[in-house]
């Protein structure tokens, strides 16, 4: 099955600040990547679907981008709710497998 | 508003049954294909099932197949997954979640998940 890697593990910054995370697939899964955002005690948010396409309702400061095996998904301007665990997930190839996630924290 | 509320979940025995059930509101069950996916404890999520708008098309991942089984009633708008010969490893927060109606395999809504351990 396809190993997501997601990087880094834990992103230490400020509101208003921008963020860069990054997934890495162990082969080409095309653009079928989606990035999800998830708070303590409830579940994952689809905030990207097919690398760049934001989903419903998704604010604009959320971007994503890449293909093939490298993947980014950047938040513009950190705002206080931002902060939370992010993961990637990619569907080209079954199973659909997730990354391991990465933890933006207020710094 | 969509809403999806999982529970069922609790304390069994390795080798014994669950069933586990998720109740969506908000929008139209059964013209949506459902989701399981669970997070054990220092792993990293992990999709478990899928099942079609009527029922007649399921899969599951390697590590379930076998043991556990994906259903759902749509006249009154509920998910189902019932899990037989449970392991340790089975521990976990199962969530279900709605496939988005524009891309197989994108979850768009997820419940807050209900927590299953195994153990004796």
């Amino acid at each position: 099955e396809i190993v997501l890697t997601q990087s880094p593990a834990t992103l230490s910054l400020s509101p208003g600040e921008r963020a860069t995370l990054s997934c890495r697939a162990s082969q080409s899964v095309s653009t079928y990547v989606a990035w999800y955002q998830q708070k303590p005690g409830r579940g994952p948010r689809l905030l990207i679907y097919d690398a760049s396409n934001r989903a419903t309702g998704i604010p604009a400061r959320f971007s994503g981008s890449g293909s093939g095996t490298d993947f980014t998904l950047t938040i513009s301007s950190l705002e206080p709710e931002d902060f939370a665990l992010y993961y990637c997930q990619q569907r080209n190839t079954w199973p659909p497998t997730f990354g391991g996630g990465t933890k933006v924290e207020i710094k | 508003e969509v809403h999806l509320v999982e529970s069922g979940g609790g304390l069994v025995q390795p080798g014994g049954s669950l069933r586990l059930s998720c109740a969506v509101s908000g929008f139209t069950f059964n013209t949506y294909w459902m989701h399981w996916v669970r997070h054990a404890p220092g792993k990293r999520l992990e999709w478990v099932s899928r099942m079609n708008v009527d029922g007649s098309n399921t899969a599951y991942a390697d590590s379930v197949k076998g043991r556990f089984t994906i259903s759902r009633d749509n006249a009154n708008n509920t998910l189902y997954l019932h899990m037989d010969s449970l392991r340790a490893d089975d521990t976990a927060v199962y969530y279900c979640a709605r496939e988005a109606s524009y891309s197989y395999y994108d979850l768009d809504y997820w419940g807050q998940g209900t927590l299953v351990t195994v153990s004796s």
